[in-house]
């Protein structure tokens, strides 16, 4: 079966760094998203890796080992404002996103 | 990217009525959509695959009879649904894909949340 495993939920403090883990098991593979989602909005896109290794954007980075079906994201500098949930999806071979329930991040000042 | 566009944001209605919500793709002509539905606290469930110009394609356990969806056009798909139990109390995403040789990656529109009285 395709699942996707990511912790319920971390708390982090303002100004710090938080590694978000995710692996999943997926019926062939065409790369990784992450997306954040703030309560009672809809996802946004944050970063897609399909190759092994560090993809950095800004305050964000993703990492990937698509043989361990490991993925990562790193946020560092932490504001208040990225207290909402993040979603790891990976993308099968039919092109489909696999969804987890996400990790929900708590930003505490 | 593509821009996607929902509305209403909110609806509430009463036990057995419909409620229509539309999904415009603003930039960006969009043979398929894809209409997704989130519970508090669980993960996005994929409800169908919305083709312009034929049927919709359901996921397992979708009823399509009391989730219609038209794909009248590039542009704009609808999600009816039919008959509204509080069950159906959720929140209702659409998405498209990116243009070809983008990643691939999804747009979501801002999403419906409905509540069913």
């Amino acid at each position: 079966g395709q699942n996707i495993d990511q912790p319920t939920e971390m708390t982090a403090t303002e100004g710090a760094i938080v590694q978000i883990n995710c692996t999943y098991q997926t019926s062939g593979f065409n790369g990784l998203f992450w997306y954040q989602q703030h309560a009672g909005e809809a996802p946004t896109f944050l970063s897609y890796n399909v190759l092994d290794g560090l993809e950095e954007k800004g305050r964000f980075s993703s990492f990937l080992s698509r043989s361990k079906g490991y993925s990562y994201l790193l946020l560092k500098e932490l504001q208040m404002k990225d207290s909402a949930s993040y979603l790891c999806a990976p993308m099968d071979s039919n092109y489909q996103l696999i969804w987890g329930a996400g990790t929900k991040l708590i930003i505490k000042p | 990217g593509a821009v996607v566009s929902q509305h209403p944001s909110w609806v509430i209605c009463k036990s057995g009525t419909s409620v229509k919500i539309e999904c415009r793709s603003l930039d960006f002509q969009a043979t398929t959509m894809f209409w997704y539905r989130q519970f508090p606290k669980q993960s996005l469930m994929l409800m169908a695959t919305s083709n312009e110009g034929s049927k919709a394609t359901y996921e397992q356990g979708v009823e399509k009879d009391k989730f219609l969806i038209n794909h009248a056009s590039l542009t704009l798909s609808t999600l009816t649904v039919t008959s509204a139990h509080p069950e159906d109390s959720s929140f209702y995403i659409c998405s498209v894909h990116g243009l070809a040789g983008d990643t691939g990656e999804l747009f979501f529109g801002e999403g419906s949340r409905l509540t069913v009285l």
